[in-house]
């Protein structure tokens, strides 16, 4: 089966540092992704990693360790438009008819304050 | 960036009667597409994976039968939701993989379908 656990919700002011958290076990692995979600739209990618270490892109950055199944995305100089759900993927192997499927965590909720 | 689209936005339709939902891949081509339905404040469930010139794949506990879908072109895939009744109502989203250069790491999503079954 799979697993994929995050906070539910977080809660940081404007310009501060968060950091979400993600574990995981999964069947198989091949990459791993953070997407940011509105609420009543579709997720949007933000980052993604497949070896270990830390992928920075402008304000956000994620991490994984592959030994130990979690990923964390840092959020820096935070912002009100900030305030979204953040997703935690796992992707599949890429065997067969099934090709690369995502599995979701729950969603982090994050509310940021002025 | 890669587009992908889906038609309807939102449906309201009453209970009993079925609903097509179209995703197309607008700039790439999407041999695999996936489908996942999310409910209020909830994470997105995968229901299958659909691929091009072959059945679907379901995930565990997903009538096949009761989600209908099909995938007759590289660009485009449906999904029909058959007999639909009120616990059917959920926000329908699809995701297309594009191969092609060098952006296989993503997944793009479509906007979603907001089904509203009465």
């Amino acid at each position: 089966g799979q697993n994929i656990d995050q906070p539910t919700e977080m809660t940081a002011t404007e310009g501060a540092i968060v950091q979400i958290n993600c574990t995981y076990q999964t069947s198989g692995f091949n990459g791993l992704f953070w997407y940011q979600q509105h609420a009543g739209e579709a997720p949007t990618f933000l980052s993604y990693n497949v070896l270990d270490g830390l992928e920075e892109k402008g304000r956000f950055s994620s991490f994984l360790s592959r030994s130990k199944g979690y990923s964390y995305l840092l959020l820096k100089e935070l912002q009100m438009k900030d305030s979204a759900s953040y997703l935690c993927a796992v992707r599949d192997d890429d065997r067969g008819s099934t090709l690369g499927r995502l599995y979701f965590g729950r969603g982090t909720q994050l509310t940021v304050w002025p | 960036g890669a587009v992908v689209s889906q038609h309807p936005s939102r449906v309201i339709c009453k209970s009993g009667t079925s609903v097509k939902i179209e995703c197309r891949s607008l700039d790439f081509q999407a041999t695999t597409m996936f489908w996942y339905r999310q409910f209020p404040k909830k994470s997105l469930m995968l229901m299958a994976t659909s691929n091009e010139g072959s059945k679907a794949t379901y995930e565990q506990g997903v009538e096949k039968d009761k989600f209908l879908i099909n995938h007759a072109s590289l660009t485009l895939s449906t999904l029909t939701v058959t007999s639909a009744h009120p616990e059917d109502s959920s926000f329908y989203i699809c995701s297309a993989r594009d191969f092609s250069g060098g952006r296989q790491e993503t997944q793009y999503f479509g906007p979603g379908t907001r089904l509203l079954v009465l």
